[in-house]
């Protein structure tokens, strides 16, 4: 079964404790991203990796990094983070569906960030 | 960067009825694609589009991706509570930063389904 798996699904922090956010997919596919999803603002793409150790910046990339070491692992670390990276995170990986149908980005379940 | 302007930004209906919400943009897109999230999930994909005009359907869902390639529409028929959730509409621009995998999102319809 197509899986993205994200830990943990829930946080609570302090501001400036570094913190990492796992991401993990099993469709051996290329390209993952990041999205942030906010109240009225939808989903925003944090960064993105087009392979293994190829890495860009989505369109919030700021207080954020990421590494990709693996195809499978795609980690979103929070050096310092600050209470405006409360949200809702999601990590996606994208390719085919098996059937034919090509581009399908498929989410994890979220993890859910406060920063106090 | 390129916007989707996605309407309603939220929805309350009677089971039974059917739903309409459409996604507009200034600029062309390649591909459309319709997710749905549940509360406390991730989105899942409902239909992708690849041609301008193309009409796909998906048991009571149906979705087309407008002639202009600038526009799409999601019609859920014969509503069930079940619905109830955020539809997303997103796009795939067409050159986007050297990534053909870049998706830009709408923010999102509410759908309440009375029962």
């Amino acid at each position: 079964e197509a899986q993205v798996t994200q830990n943990p699904r829930y946080l609570i922090t302090v501001t400036g404790k570094k913190l990492t956010v796992t991401c993990s997919q099993n469709m051996n596919h290329e390209y993952m991203s990041w999205y942030r999803q906010d109240p009225g603002l939808g989903l925003r793409q944090i960064y993105y990796s087009m392979n293994v150790e190829v890495t860009d910046k989505g369109d919030v990339p700021e207080g954020y990094k990421v590494s990709r070491k693996e195809k499978r692992n795609f980690p979103l670390i929070l050096e310092s983070p600050s209470p405006n990276q409360t949200s809702l995170y999601f990590c996606a990986s994208t390719g085919e569906n098996g059937r034919g149908t090509k581009n399908i980005q498929y989410f994890g379940a979220g993890t859910r960030l406060s920063v106090l | 960067g390129q916007q989707l302007n996605q309407s309603p930004q939220s929805m309350f209906i009677q089971e039974g009825e059917d739903v309409s919400m459409n996604c507009t943009s200034s600029s062309i897109f390649n591909t459309w694609l319709w997710y749905k999230q549940d509360p406390g999930e991730g989105p899942v994909l409902l239909i992708a589009l690849y041609k301008a005009g193309e009409l796909t359907s998906n048991g009571r869902l149906t979705a087309q991706f407008g002639i202009t390639r600038k526009d799409s529409f999601l019609n859920i028929s014969a509503s069930i509570p079940s619905d109830v959730g955020i539809y997303f509409c997103a796009g795939h621009p067409p050159g986007s930063g050297g990534s053909n995998y870049k998706l830009t999102f709408g923010k999102g319809t509410l759908l309440t389904v009375n029962p």
